[in-house]
C-alpha cells in the first residue's frame, strides 16, 4: 500500500530536548516536505527536498533540521525545541512540488 | 508569489442542502488548482485537482470545482451533503512546471459541519 509514515503521533517534551519526527515513504517520490498545522494559519511549509542531500527552507524554517540522506526517509529534527513549536506537523511527499502531495497521519508535538 | 483565499473559516450546512466552500488565488503564471479534505485526526488527502483542459473538475465523493479565471477563483460544490463531509477543506495553488515556482500554497482551511 502507497503510504507515508510518520512517528511518533504523539509527542510531549520539555523546552530545550532535542527530539526528531520520522517520515518515510514508499512510492519512490523524489519530493518531501514538512508542514505545520496552527489553527487559523492553515499549512506552512518548514522544509522541503527535491531530491536526496538536496534539502531547502521553505516559509517558516527558524528552529527545525532536517536531512536526506535516502529517498524514502526524511527527518524533521528538533535540536533545542521551544514551546511555540507545538503544533501539528506533516510529512508529505509527490513526484514533483506541482503533483498532488501524500500525507503521512501527522504527529501532534507538545513542548512545555 | 502566490497566495490562496479561503472565504469563510467555518461553514454550516444542513444534510441534503448545497455546500459551497469558497476559494480565491492569485499567482503571475498559470496556475494548478487543488482542494484536500482532512478528516479528524487524519492527513491530508486529494479532493480534486485542476491542471490543464476542462474547468470543470470532477472528484471524489460528489465533489466538483470550477476554475474561473476571470474571476481567480476555484470555489468547491457538492449538490447534496452527506454526514460524512464533515471535515476541514483546504484550498491549495502552484505554479505550472517550468513557469514558475511549483510549490504548493495552502488556504488557511474551512470547517465544514454538517447539521442533521
Amino acid at each position: 500500500e502507497a503510504q507515508v509514515t510518520q512517528n511518533p503521533r504523539y509527542l510531549i517534551t520539555v523546552t530545550g530536548k532535542k527530539l526528531t519526527v520520522t517520515c518515510s515513504q514508499n512510492m519512490n517520490h523524489e519530493y518531501m516536505s514538512w508542514y505545520r498545522q496552527d489553527p487559523g494559519l492553515g499549512l506552512r511549509q518548514i522544509y522541503y527536498s527535491m531530491n536526496v542531500e538536496v534539502t531547502d527552507k521553505g516559509d517558516v524554517p527558524e528552529g527545525y533540521k532536517v536531512s536526506r540522506k535516502e529517498k524514502r526517509n526524511f527527518p524533521l529534527i528538533l535540536e533545542s525545541p521551544s514551546p511555540n513549536q507545538t503544533s501539528l506537523y506533516f510529512c508529505a511527499s509527490s513526484l514533483r512540488p506541482s503533483s498532488p502531495l501524500h500525507f503521512g497521519n501527522g504527529t501532534r508535538l507538545t513542548v512545555t | 508569489a502566490q497566495s490562496v483565499t479561503q472565504l469563510g473559516s467555518h461553514v454550516s450546512v444542513s444534510e441534503g442542502a448545497l455546500v459551497l466552500l469558497r476559494c480565491n488565488y492569485s499567482s503571475s503564471v498559470p496556475p494548478y488548482l487543488f482542494w484536500y479534505v482532512q478528516y479528524p485526526n487524519q492527513g491530508l488527502q486529494l479532493l480534486l485537482k485542476y491542471t490543464t483542459g476542462a474547468t470543470l473538475v470532477k472528484g471524489i465523493n460528489g465533489f466538483e470545482a470550477e476554475f474561473k479565471k476571470s474571476e481567480t477563483s476555484f470555489h468547491l460544490t457538492k449538490p447534496s451533503a452527506h454526514m460524512s463531509d464533515a471535515a476541514e477543506y483546504f484550498c491549495a495553488v502552484s505554479d505550472r512546471p517550468h513557469f514558475g515556482n511549483e510549490k504548493l500554497t495552502f488556504g488557511t482551511g474551512t470547517r465544514l459541519t454538517i447539521i442533521p
